[in-house]
């Protein structure tokens, strides 16, 4: 079985402050994925990663950075976490990108930005 | 206009009713189609997928692609409590990104 984690469930931080949202996938996918999601939005993605050290902006990457050092480890950085950073956080990994692209997705984190 | 559209919900049926799920979508490039099921404080999975036109039947589940309409549909029969989930329609482009609709609420009732 595929295995997604995330560091955590629920993170609440202060406006301004530098925030790491961390994923580890055990089945050495290739492609990795931050998404968020907001009511009525859906998933968006914000980036995703094809190998390790590589990135490629997705449809929201304004404001975020991410870090991708180990192929199992995919890091999303909040530099200076602002109010409308506010939402749920989806990590997800998958095989190829080639055809249906399945993804499997952690069970989320939920980013309070007060 | 959102490429993909989905109506939020939530649909509220009773136990033994049969759902009807869709999404409408723009872009006609889209050839493969999926359904993710989403449980409360989890993250999607893949439920259904279908590539290009046509039906895809999985147990209680049917997955329909009616690409000159643009419409997709998601079918639960004998719909149970445990269906009780949001689902979100994802569509793609041969070589591009997932793009996903904003996903239905459904609630099964006992």
């Amino acid at each position: 079985d595929v295995k997604v984690t995330q560091s955590s469930r629920y993170l609440v931080k202060r406006t301004g402050e530098k925030v790491f949202l961390e994923c580890v996938q055990d089945m050495d996918h290739e492609n990795m994925f931050w998404y968020r999601q907001d009511p009525g939005l859906g998933l968006r993605l914000i980036y995703f990663s094809y190998d390790v050290k590589m990135k490629e902006k997705g449809d929201i990457p304004e404001g975020y950075s991410v870090s991708r050092e180990k192929k199992e480890r995919f890091s999303l950085i909040l530099e200076s976490a602002s109010t409308n950073q506010t939402s749920m956080y989806l990590c997800a990994s998958s095989l190829s990108l080639a055809g249906r692209n399945e993804q499997f997705f952690g069970p989320g984190t939920r980013l309070t930005v007060l | 206009q959102k490429e993909v559209e989905q109506d939020p919900g939530p649909l509220s049926v009773p136990e033994g009713a049969i759902v009807s799920l869709n999404c409408t979508y723009s872009n006609s490039a889209f050839q493969y189609f999926m359904w993710y099921r989403q449980y409360s404080r989890k993250g999607p999975e893949l439920l259904m997928y279908t590539y290009s036109s046509g039906n895809k039947e999985d147990g209680r589940f049917t997955a329909q692609v009616d690409k000159s309409s643009k419409y997709i549909s998601l079918f639960i029969r004998d719909s149970q409590p445990s269906d009780s989930a949001t689902y979100l329609c994802a569509m793609k482009e041969a070589g591009n990104m997932l793009t996903f609709g904003g996903g239905t609420r459904l609630m099964v009732k006992p």
